[in-house]
C-alpha cells in the first residue's frame, strides 16, 4: 500500500529549533511537500523537495534523501505562532491522475 | 489578490437532503481539487481536475460528486449526506505543468458542514 508516516505530536520550547520526520512508501515518487495548518485554518504550503538535499525559506528548511525515502521538516527559531499541525504530502506520478497522498500530520507545541 | 474562495463557510443540512459546496480561484490554476478533513485527521483526497479531466479517488463514495463548468468554478454535490460526511471540505488549486508547480497546492478556507 501507499503511506506516511510522522510522529503524531511533538513539543518544543520557544525559541528552540525541532525537526518533524516523514517516511513514505509511494509507488511512484513525484516529489515531497509540507504544509502547515493552524486550528479552524486551512493548510498552507511550506515547501517542496524533488531532488536530495536541504531547501530552506526563512526559518523553515526540508530535506529529502529519496534513497531513504525519508524527509524532514526543521523549524528554527521556534515562535508560539508556529503552534499548528504538519503534513507531509507525496505525489505519486505525474500524470493528471496522479494522486496525492498526505501524511496523517504532526501536531507542534510550543512551550514559552 | 488571487485566491481560492469557497460557498459557504458554513453548511448545515439534514440528513438525505442534497447539499451543493462551490468553490471558484482567480488565480486561472489549471488543477483544482476537493478534499474531505475530518478531525485531527488528514485531508482525505476525493476527486480531482486537471482542467477538464475528472479524476475520482477509488474510495470516494458515490454520494460524492463534482462538476467543473469552467476553469474558475468546480461544485461539490453530495446527493445524500449522512451523518458521517459532516466534515470540512476543502477546496484547492495549482498550476500544473513543471513539476513544482504541480505540488504547491493553494488552499480555500474550507466549508464546514454539519448534517442533522
Amino acid at each position: 500500500g501507499q503511506s506516511l508516516e510522522q510522529p503524531s505530536e511533538v513539543t518544543a520550547v520557544e525559541g528552540a529549533i525541532v525537526q518533524i520526520n516523514c517516511t513514505y512508501q509511494t509507488s511512484g515518487f513525484y516529489g515531497l511537500s509540507w504544509y502547515q495548518q493552524h486550528d479552524g485554518g486551512a493548510p498552507t504550503f511550506l515547501s517542496y523537495n524533488a531532488l536530495d538535499g536541504l531547501e530552506e525559506t526563512g526559518r523553515f528548511s526540508s530535506f529529502l534523501s529519496r534513497s531513504d525515502s525519508y524527509g524532514y521538516l526543521l523549524l528554527q527559531e521556534l515562535q508560539m505562532k508556529d503552534s499548528a499541525s504538519y503534513f507531509c504530502a507525496v505525489r505519486d506520478g505525474y500524470s493528471s491522475a496522479s494522486k496525492i497522498i498526505f501524511g496523517s500530520g504532526t501536531r507542534l507545541s510550543i512551550r514559552p | 489578490d488571487a485566491m481560492v474562495i469557497q460557498n459557504p463557510r458554513y453548511q448545515v443540512t439534514q440528513f438525505g437532503k442534497p447539499v451543493t459546496l462551490s468553490c471558484s480561484q482567480t488565480l486561472n490554476h489549471n488543477v483544482m481539487y476537493w478534499y474531505q478533513q475530518k478531525s485531527s485527521q488528514a485531508p482525505k483526497l476525493l476527486f480531482h481536475y486537471y482542467d477538464k479531466d475528472f479524476n475520482n479517488e477509488a474510495d470516494t463514495p458515490d454520494n460524492f460528486q463534482s462538476r467543473r463548468p469552467n476553469t474558475s468554478f468546480c461544485f461539490l454535490d453530495i446527493r445524500s449526506p449522512g451523518l458521517g460526511d459532516a466534515a470540512m471540505y476543502l477546496c484547492a488549486t495549482s498550476r500544473g505543468g513543471t513539476a513544482s508547480s504541480y505540488n504547491e497546492q493553494f488552499f480555500g478556507p474550507g466549508t464546514r458542514l454539519t448534517v442533522l
